[in-house]
């Protein structure tokens, strides 16, 4: 019944290894979000889809591929992992219309990378 | 470039007391402006969007308003009870797309039983 659900909830791996996180969303929305909060808590957008076209790609590392196989689901792929990387990634989606509902988002319950 | 801020960071107040966060944001060309709650360890939660033509809504113990020509909302809590308790976070679009929600970095709840 989770309108959106990521995977894994928690994920602690050493640096320089490869890992990827899946979101998956059941609301039918056509727009998906990976956000990043920050160990002090600031949380900011990386990427956007939109039919699976990527319509947001804020300054994130090239070692950070999201992926869209279809309007359900944005996975995140990352590269050589670093230190800095720990932190909460959430998934969203939004239904896209009229711009004053554009950006009304459902979050996921996140998921904790940890970075040794 | 919007940004957002938040006031005050953190707040304690005991049980039955009326509170009223802040938020405020540089660019006031927004279409909305929405008011989310997070609890630890999940993740957010919206509780209120108001649109630009608007200058207030409510949703039972919560009212939030917006002053966009002053760049400034602010979301009041009624009676408030323990289980309000968790950090508030005020969104706004902005950043060159509608998409692109820019966050406060929020104001940590604690009501004292």
């Amino acid at each position: 019944d989770t309108a959106v659900s990521q995977t894994p909830k928690y994920l602690v791996t050493q640096m320089g290894n490869d890992k990827s996180i899946k979101c998956e969303q059941n609301l039918g929305h056509d727009t998906m979000y990976w956000y990043k909060q920050d160990s002090k808590k600031f949380l900011k957008i990386m990427f956007s889809y939109n039919n699976k076209e990527l319509i947001i790609n804020e300054t994130v590392p090239n070692r950070f591929s999201p992926k869209s196989p279809d309007k359900a689901h944005l996975n995140l792929h990352i590269n050589s992992l670093e230190l800095g990387d720990s932190a909460v990634y959430f998934c969203a989606s939004s239904q896209s219309g009229p711009s004053s509902r554009a950006n009304v988002l459902t979050f996921g319950a996140g998921s904790r990378l940890t970075v040794l | 470039k919007q940004e957002v801020t938040q006031i005050p960071a953190a707040l304690s107040v005991p049980e039955g007391e009326n509170l009223v966060l802040n938020c405020s944001f540089t660019d006031s060309a927004i279409y909305n402006l929405q008011w989310f709650r997070q609890d630890p360890g999940k993740g957010l939660t919206s509780l209120l969007l108001i649109q630009s033509s608007q200058r207030e809504q409510t949703s039972g113990r919560l009212n939030a308003s917006l002053d966009k020509s002053s760049g400034r909302s602010t979301l009041y809590i009624a009676a408030s009870q323990p289980g309000d308790s968790a950090t508030y976070l005020c969104a706004v679009p902005g950043g060159g797309s509608n998409y692109k929600l820019t966050f406060g970095k929020g104001t940590l709840l604690t009501v004292n039983p």
